[in-house]
């Protein structure tokens, strides 16, 4: 099946610091989200990006779906954006496969 | 907005019972899943729900687990006799159309824990 990577698996940083998430996949997709979870467990859906770019606030996310990657960007980090960030991925059936995420850590 | 709702947030079960766990998906989506999360663990596919039937399960979904959609709103995942390992965090997702071109939502999730 289709092979789902994230890097890096933990992250910490400064508050205002800006940072990057990679997500590499081994095959092609139909779709890709981005998530955040929170401290509290719930996901959070950031982005449908199966190509492209996309720009939400402080948050962007961009799919290269030839070369098989996703990266998303967070710029000037507040302490409210730690947690974990999963990439997720779908091909022509029904499920999307979960990375193991990236822990991110905001500290003040 | 719209949002995929869950109840109870949290249940807690003792080993061999059965538990019934609530979702209502966004009101005219077409596809229903459920995931499940074991703490500190990524996010596994369960069982996808179209029409009524169930269009895809992964091994994890055994003969303990079911599905229904008891009526125009409500989606339910049962586990019939519980087992430590099923403590989890549960999260039902919904999507308009098909994984092709749609975003899957998903619910704040309902904690599992089985003693």
């Amino acid at each position: 099946g289709i092979q789902v990577e994230q890097s890096p698996p933990d992250l910490i940083l400064q508050e205002g610091a800006n940072s990057t998430l990679r997500c590499n996949f081994s095959d092609s997709v139909n779709n890709l989200q981005w998530f955040h979870q929170n401290p509290w467990g719930q996901l959070i859906n950031l982005f449908y990006i199966p190509s492209g770019t996309k720009q939400n606030g402080r948050l962007s996310a961009t799919t290269v779906a030839t070369e098989r990657y996703s990266l998303l960007y967070i710029s000037t980090s507040q302490t409210t954006d730690s947690g974990v960030y999963f990439c997720a991925l779908g091909r022509r059936d029904d499920k999307i496969i979960f990375g193991k995420g990236t822990r991110l850590h905001i500290l003040p | 907005e719209p949002e995929v709702t869950q109840t109870p947030s949290h249940q807690v079960t003792q080993m061999g019972q059965e538990v019934i766990l609530r979702c209502v998906p966004i009101s005219n989506h077409l596809y229903f899943y459920w995931y499940r999360q074991i703490l500190g663990q990524k996010v596994e596919f369960l069982v996808s729900f179209y029409n009524n039937e169930i269009s895809e399960k992964s091994e994890i979904f055994d003969d303990q687990f079911s599905v229904e959609r008891p009526d125009g709103s409500n989606f339910t995942l049962k586990i019939r006799s519980t087992k430590l390992e099923d403590s989890a965090m549960y999260f039902c997702a919904s999507s308009g159309w098909d994984t092709r071109t749609d975003t899957q939502y998903f619910g704040p999730g309902t904690r599992l824990t089985v003693l």
